[in-house]
């Protein structure tokens, strides 16, 4: 079946540094990756995704890249603010090669981001 | 557009109990689904439905029950509550193709004592 695996947290940093948080997955079939994010006492908003191997997704500064050969989906900013600590979720959504959807999405089990000013 | 709305925000229950946790988009999406969120496990899928009068299992459905009678509308039913089923829950919904995001309502957050 599909996993997600996402980089133990959780992850502090100062504002400014760069961040990194890693995601690997296992799907059969043409998967679609996104990242997710969950601040504070909210739910959860896309933040960024890619459909198919190569594509990169960018959304306020973060970026992912989706990499087939090593099954990963990074999550990459490189200058982090205080308004960016939340909770950041890695997701998968599977297909066949037809393109019918499973709709369902598998999630990592999430990273927590703290920034310091 | 209200997107996808959740009722009650948060609630308390007794081990026994039963309730019933809302649903409803005005997006008019096809695909609808239902999370819990624990903590250090993300996002598990309970139940989900790709259309009116179609209900399918995610990885833990047992104790809940769903039904989708509308296109808008998706309760979760738990029906006899236990302590295992504190939790944050979370609907959401999306059109059928798995390249689209899917919207999130806001959570309900559930405590059984």
């Amino acid at each position: 079946g599909n996993s997600v695996t996402q980089m133990e947290g959780p992850v502090t940093l100062s504002e400014e540094a760069f961040l990194t948080i890693n995601c690997t997955y296992t799907a059969t079939g043409y998967p679609s990756l996104f990242w997710y994010v969950q601040y504070p006492g909210e739910g959860l908003q896309l933040l960024l995704k890619a459909t198919k191997a190569d594509d990169k997704g960018s959304n306020k500064g973060f970026e992912a890249t989706y990499r087939k050969e090593t099954t990963s989906f990074h999550l990459e900013k490189g200058s982090v603010q205080v308004s960016d600590s939340a909770v950041y979720f890695c997701a998968l959504s599977g297909s066949n090669a037809g393109g019918t959807s499973y709709g369902k999405l598998t999630f990592g089990q999430g990273t927590i981001l703290t920034v310091h000013p | 557009n209200a997107g996808v709305t959740q009722t009650p925000k948060f609630q308390v229950l007794k081990t026994g109990q039963s309730m019933t946790l809302q649903c409803a988009q005005d997006m008019n999406h096809e695909y609808m689904s239902w999370y819990r969120q624990d903590p250090g496990m993300g996002l598990r899928l309970i139940h989900y439905s790709v259309g009116a009068g179609i209900t399918d299992q995610g990885e833990v459905p047992n104790g809940y029950n769903v039904s989708r009678s509308t296109t808008e509308d998706f309760p979760l039913r738990l029906l006899s509550a236990a302590p295992s089923q504190t939790s944050v829950y979370f609907c959401a919904s999306s059109p059928t193709n798995s390249g689209d995001e899917q919207f999130f309502g806001p959570g309900t957050r559930l405590t059984v004592l």
